[in-house]
Formats: C-alpha cells, structure tokens, sequence
C-alpha cells in the first residue's frame, strides 16, 4: 500500500551511462514532481508535471528528460550521465484539490551514483 | 523569487525536553504554505506539519507545533517532549499559493540530535 514508490532505490552505473528512475503513485494525485538532493542535502525541484502535463523545468540540463504516460508516473530518464549527476532523486506528488492539497508527499528516494 | 533560511545547520535536545528549530523566508506573496519536513537517516521525506499564510492559528500536531509570524516572516517549529526517534534532519518548505508555482523551496536543513 506504498503511497510514492521509486525504482530502483539504488543507481551504481558509469559516467556516459544513460539511465531512468521510475515513480509511481497511487494516491490519485494530478501533480508529480522531480527533486535533487546534493551531497549537502540542499534539495531543489528539477520538474513539475499536472495531469501529464509540463509545467516547472528549473534549468535542468536537457540530458534530464521526464516522461509521464499517465498521471500516475513520472520517469525521470538521464543521458550521458556526469559525475556531478550523483545525488539522490526524489519524486513527489500532491492533489491541487481537496483535502491535503498543496501538500506535497515524497517517494523513498533514488540514490544514483555515477562513477 | 522565493528564499528560506534555516541559521541552525545542526541543533542537539537532551531526551523529553524541549526543542526549536528556526526558519525564516522572503516572499512577495500573501498566499503560501509552510512546511516542517523530517529525514531520517532513511532518507525518506516525512511530513510534520503545514501551515497556511492565511491562517492566524499556528498550527500543531502532537507534540510538534508551529510559531507563524506571518509579519516577521519566521516559521519556527518547537518539539516538545523530545525522542530518540525525533533524530533526523528538518528542512523548512515554502510553497506559493498561485497557480504554475507549486514547488517547495527547501531551506539548508537542521540536523537534530537526541541526547539520551
């Protein structure tokens, strides 16, 4: 009955690599979110997506590329990975509605590093 | 643009004793919504409590609770009867009330420890 889940939980791969991260949420939430966690745990949003739709790219480098087939996902796909791309991405969802709206509930989190 | 400032990068509370955590931010709205999250060492991104800019109460939950000055623009969480379990770090969130900004701005965080 996981709320926010992300696959896989750990990334090891090379620098050149490319990469996704999946999340799923199964809380009926139209909003999905991306964030990046550095190694100083200073955490900043990447993406924003409502019903499927973009709507926040923070001037992430285009080798990020987010895909969402349905409200419930949003991938988060990374080409030609760097060294700098090591951190931990959360996905997060929240209702624009209702109950809990403007909350936002996160995924246990990717920890991806690039060697 | 939006900024959160957490001035307390680590803070320690002896076990069952009382604890608070400092935020302030910089915003030109009048709609928002504040933030405490916790992470623990499991990395995952728990909710303590939110507060709505236009609500006057500070809001609780247990034994967290919220000193709002909107005026000031300060957002401080006080734990009160401090556990072991409460070890993590907290970042501090703003979040705009318009439509198209619904990102958190994340504060530096405040790591919490717990002396038994």
């Amino acid at each position: 009955d996981t709320a926010v889940s992300q696959t896989p939980k750990y990334l090891v791969t090379q620098m050149g690599n490319d990469k996704s991260i999946k999340c799923e949420q199964n809380l009926g939430h139209d909003t999905m979110y991306w964030y990046k966690q550095d190694s100083k745990k200073f955490l900043k949003i990447m993406f924003s997506y409502n019903n499927k739709e973009l709507i926040i790219n923070e001037t992430v480098p285009n080798r990020f590329s987010p895909k969402s087939p349905d409200k419930a996902h949003l991938n988060l796909h990374i080409n030609s990975l760097e060294l700098g791309d090591s951190a931990v991405y959360f996905c997060a969802s929240s209702p624009t509605s209702g109950r809990g709206s403007k909350t936002q509930y996160f995924g246990p989190g990717t920890r991806l590093l690039v060697l | 643009a939006q900024t959160v400032t957490q001035s307390q990068p680590e803070m320690s509370v002896q076990e069952a004793e009382t604890v608070t955590l400092s935020c302030t931010y910089d915003t030109s709205e009048s709609d928002y919504y504040l933030f405490w999250y916790k992470q623990p060492p499991s990395r995952q991104m728990i909710l303590v409590i939110r507060q709505e800019a236009y609500k006057q109460q500070n809001a609780t939950e247990n034994r967290f609770s919220v000193n709002f000055q909107k005026a000031a623009k300060s957002f401080s969480l006080k734990i009160s009867d401090s556990q072991l379990g409460d070890a993590a770090m907290y970042f501090c969130a703003y979040r705009g009330g318009r439509l198209g900004n619904e990102k958190l701005t994340f504060g530096t965080g405040t790591r919490l420890t717990i002396i038994p």
